[in-house]
């Protein structure tokens, strides 16, 4: 199976600050990698998918990129309704998500 | 508008069963890969099973396999997850969704509870 390590496990951070996440694979899963956030009772959003690639309809400040074993979520300038918790998913193989991430408004 | 509706959650004792169900409207069902995904409360994302548009392929994470069992009606526009032998540790909020280069749609959720 193939790990997903994602840190840090939460960060706290002021309104407009640039807020990066990163997710490294245990094995190269090319750019099989996607990014959800995931807001408390809620399901989880598609934000990223192909390591890069914005879904439709999500605010241009989230991005991704990366490839191979090392990948990394920017918010480029937070915000206070982005306070969720952020997944990476691998889909090279079997899928498998990261630990998550946890943001907080400092 | 694609809706992904689950249903079949409750309190199961631990060895019991349940037949979770994910009701599909929106968008052509029998083209797409759907998946179901559980979180344990206070947990992170895990993925349990996918199927294949027509059902000829199956895969299952290794904590379920031989106990779970993932299936579809394309007629009826339904995803299922029969999950026998439960454990308490399968107790999660369960998750279908549709499955084309991440997981795009996602229901609502339902409750599986294993508790004597």
């Amino acid at each position: 199976d193939i790990q997903m390590t994602q840190s840090p496990s939460s960060l706290s951070a002021s309104v407009g600050d640039r807020v990066t996440i990163t997710c490294q694979a245990s094995q190269d899963i090319s750019n099989y990698l996607n990014w959800y956030q995931q807001k408390p009772g809620k399901a989880p959003k598609l934000l990223i998918y192909d390591a890069s690639n914005l879904e439709t309809g999500v605010p241009s400040r989230f991005s991704g990129s990366g490839s191979g074993t090392d990948f990394t979520f920017t918010i480029s300038s937070l915000q206070p309704e982005d306070i969720a918790t952020y997944y990476c998913q691998q889909y090279d193989n079997l899928p498998t998500f990261g630990g998550g991430t946890k943001v907080e408004i400092k | 508008e694609v809706q992904l509706v689950e249903s079949g959650g409750g309190l199961v004792q631990p060895g019991g069963s349940l037949r979770l169900s994910c009701a599909a409207s929106g968008f052509t069902f029998s083209s797409y890969w759907m998946s179901w995904v559980r979180q344990a409360p206070g947990k992170g994302l895990e993925w349990v099973a996918n199927i294949k548009q027509d059902g000829s392929e199956k895969y299952y994470v290794d904590s379920v396999k031989g106990r779970f069992t993932i299936s579809r009606d394309n007629a009826k526009n339904s995803l299922y997850l029969q999950m026998n032998s439960l454990r308490a540790e399968d107790t999660a909020v369960y998750y279908c969704a549709r499955d084309l280069s991440g997981y795009g749609y996602w229901g609502q959720g339902t409750l599986v509870t294993v508790s004597s």
